[in-house]
């Protein structure tokens, strides 16, 4: 697939198992923070978004952490299906923006059946 | 209903070339983007405009010129097409406030390969 070779980082479960997905972000100021997902020849789709007023939210199997101390940012996603493999982005509203997402890197998520 | 619909879906083009992606929403929504995926996957914005009035303007060869109509439609013009344009182009679209309004929706990309 077109995945292939990209040398993102990579997390490889067995369906069923939790993933867990970490991401870092540089500008403190930010305070909005959303998980994308991309599946292959797709576009981005929402996930699940996360204000810096909350350390934690929890959607249907997914749950978002959120640490501003060290500006980390986590997606666990539950009993993770093989409809889960894709790439994960994190952005936040570069430093509180009202219009611009920065995104990180994105990690690849395959899982095993 | 194709909530944000990016034609043509592939392009293969020479360098050299002139060439256009546009972009449509029926979302409603005031403000569009184009961002740019390059070959690792690195999503960067090129520009941004609401309400037909460009906002954001990222380091993006003059070569690349946005157009916005109305509110609802954002194109992209390339002019002189180089090899390093090749890319995944994603046109999105939010409400005025991102942090209010669940971030962007996304199209499902333009794949330009320039030979």
């Amino acid at each position: 697939g077109e995945n292939v070779g990209l040398h993102l980082p990579t997390l490889s479960v067995q369906e069923g198992d939790n993933s867990i997905i970490n991401c870092a972000y540089s500008n403190s100021a930010s305070d909005y923070f959303i998980w994308y997902k991309q599946e292959s020849g797709k576009g981005p789709q929402f996930i699940i978004d996360i204000r810096s007023n909350m350390d934690k939210r929890q959607g249907q199997r997914v749950t978002v952490l959120l640490n501003k101390t060290v500006k980390h940012l986590s997606l666990q996603i539950a009993a993770t299906q093989p409809g889960d493999s894709a790439v994960y982005f994190c952005a936040d509203n570069s430093g509180g923006s009202n219009y611009k997402l920065t995104f990180g890197k994105g990690t690849l998520l395959t899982v095993n059946p | 209903d194709t909530a944000v619909s990016q034609t043509p879906k592939y392009l293969v083009t020479q360098m050299g070339n002139d060439k256009s992606i546009k972009c449509e929403q029926n979302l409603g929504h005031d403000t569009m983007y184009w961002y740019k995926q390059d070959s690792k996957k690195f999503l960067k914005i090129m520009f941004s405009y609401n309400n037909k009035e460009l906002i954001i303007n990222e380091t993006v060869p003059n070569r690349f010129s946005p157009k916005s109509p109305d509110k609802a439609h954002l194109n992209l013009h390339i002019n002189s097409l180089e090899l390093g344009d090749s890319a995944v182009y994603f046109c999105a679209s939010s409400h005025r406030t991102v942090a209010t309004n669940y971030g962007y929706t996304f199209g499902s990309g333009t794949r330009l390969t320039v030979v």
